[in-house]
């Protein structure tokens, strides 16, 4: 069954420094997203991304958040200056069609876990 | 904004006991999605709901939409430890992302 990948599984970075969480989607799946965990909470949206753009981002999503497909394969989350807040599990999923146009939820990959020290 | 919440939050249930969350939107969905995490693991998509009354049916596990379409449940009967983990409701809100419940954590003793 298809996979969605994610790498490194678990980040420590001083706060401050920058970090790039590495996700690579379905092939055929068109419609992106970063999702977070705070430990033992709910999965809070954060950005999605579709046609090589931000479709929408969230209010967490502030100007130390970026996210950009360098390849077309690759989907990269980029932390400009990370704080000890940004400390959580960060998802990255995708999907082959928006939910409108047929029954399809999202694949989600297994996680990096950032620890900002 | 649109908010998702479940109940109960915790669940501790004997194995062979029955389980039920409920899920609550606090605005109209035009569908919904169910998830399960199990302890350490990501979302894994488990079933999508869109019409108003609609119940399915996965092994144990059945799943409701409202007929208002703004709650949902899903009943576990006679669990079993491999159904330990966290499940969670997500609806779409006005721009078609899905917002996640609260979720509800479900544990299975021996």
């Amino acid at each position: 069954e298809p996979e969605v990948t994610q790498t490194p599984s678990h980040q420590v970075t001083q706060m401050g420094q920058e970090v790039i969480l590495r996700c690579v989607p379905i092939s055929n799946h068109l419609y992106f997203y970063w999702y977070r965990q705070i430990l033992g909470q709910k999965v809070e949206f954060l950005v999605s991304f579709y046609n090589n753009e931000i479709s929408e981002k969230s209010e967490i999503f502030d100007d130390q958040f970026s996210v950009e497909r360098p390849d077309g394969s690759n989907f990269t989350l980029k932390i400009r200056s990370t704080k000890l807040e940004d400390s959580a599990m960060y998802f990255c999923a995708s999907s082959a069609q928006i939910y409108r146009e047929g029954d399809y939820g999202y694949t989600f990959g297994s996680g990096t876990r950032l620890t900002v020290v | 904004g649109q908010q998702v919440m479940q109940i109960p939050q915790y669940q501790h249930v004997q194995e062979g006991e029955d389980f039920t969350t409920y899920c609550n939107s606090s605005t109209t969905l035009s569908n919904i999605q169910w998830y399960k995490q199990r302890p350490g693991g990501h979302p894994v998509f488990l079933i999508q709901l869109v019409k108003s009354g609609e119940v399915k049916k996965q092994k144990r596990l059945t799943f409701q939409f409202g007929e208002a379409k703004k709650n949902s449940s899903l009943h576990i009967t006679a669990t079993q430890t491999t159904d330990v983990g966290t499940y969670f409701c997500a609806g779409p809100d006005r721009t078609y992302k899905y917002i996640f419940g609260t979720g509800t954590r479900l544990k299975v003793l021996a």
